[in-house]
């Protein structure tokens, strides 16, 4: 079955260091999100991508954050300067119509 | 901005018993989708709702959402330790369009003792 993989499982950085998350969503898929989860909290909605450009973001997604298609498979976030409260469990996720197939997550702590 | 409230925010049951979770709209909504989290896990598509007052069962769960399209639930009879996992209602933002993201209700954390 297709499945949305996303790189590292766990990722530890200091504050101020730069973090790219990776994603390769399901191939035949169109749209393509990112979605954080703090501990314990529910999932929050950070950035849509369609047509390699994004569709929409949230108050979340301010300039430290960006998001990229380099090529035909790989979805990236990146975090240019981390915050402590940027910890979280950061899922990538993608769909063609309704259903949106998630990642395992990327667990990013920043000590 | 859309607000999406679902409560209760835990539940405790014993094997058998049923659970239900409901999810309440500030705002008419075009569709409703429900994903299941398990401990540790990603979040994992179960349904979507559209029509309002629809009623859908898969197996034990049953879903619902409500005539005004502001509400729904999410019923599991006789619960079994594999349905442990915190349940999510999703809605879509404003214009249902395909590409929206979802907004996410708070979840309701099912604990399951044998």
């Amino acid at each position: 079955e297709p499945e949305v993989t996303q790189t590292p499982s766990h990722q530890v950085t200091q504050m101020g260091q730069e973090v790219i998350l990776r994603c390769v969503p399901i191939s035949n898929h169109l749209y393509f999100y990112w979605y954080r989860q703090i501990l314990g909290q529910k999932v929050e909605f950070l950035v849509s991508f369609y047509n390699n450009e994004i569709s929409e973001k949230s108050e979340i997604f301010d300039d430290q954050f960006s998001v990229e298609r380099p090529d035909g498979s790989n979805f990236t976030l990146k975090i240019r300067s981390t915050k402590l409260e940027d910890s979280a469990m950061y899922f990538c996720a993608s769909k063609v119509l309704t259903e949106a197939f998630f990642g395992q997550g990327t667990r990013l702590t920043v000590v | 901005g859309q607000q999406v409230m679902q409560i209760p925010q835990y539940q405790h049951v014993q094997e058998g018993e049923d659970f239900t979770t409901y999810c309440n709209s500030s705002t008419t909504l075009s569709n409703i989708q429900w994903y299941k989290q398990r401990p540790g896990g990603h979040p994992v598509f179960l349904i979507q709702l559209v029509k309002s007052g629809v009623v859908k069962k898969q197996k034990r769960l049953t879903f619902q959402f409500g005539e005004a399209k502001k509400n729904s639930s999410l019923h599991i009879t006789a619960t079994q330790t594999t349905d442990v996992g915190t349940y999510f209602c999703a809605a879509p933002n404003a214009g249902g369009t395909s590409y929206g993201k979802l907004t996410f209700g708070q979840g309701t954390i099912l604990t399951v003792h044998p």
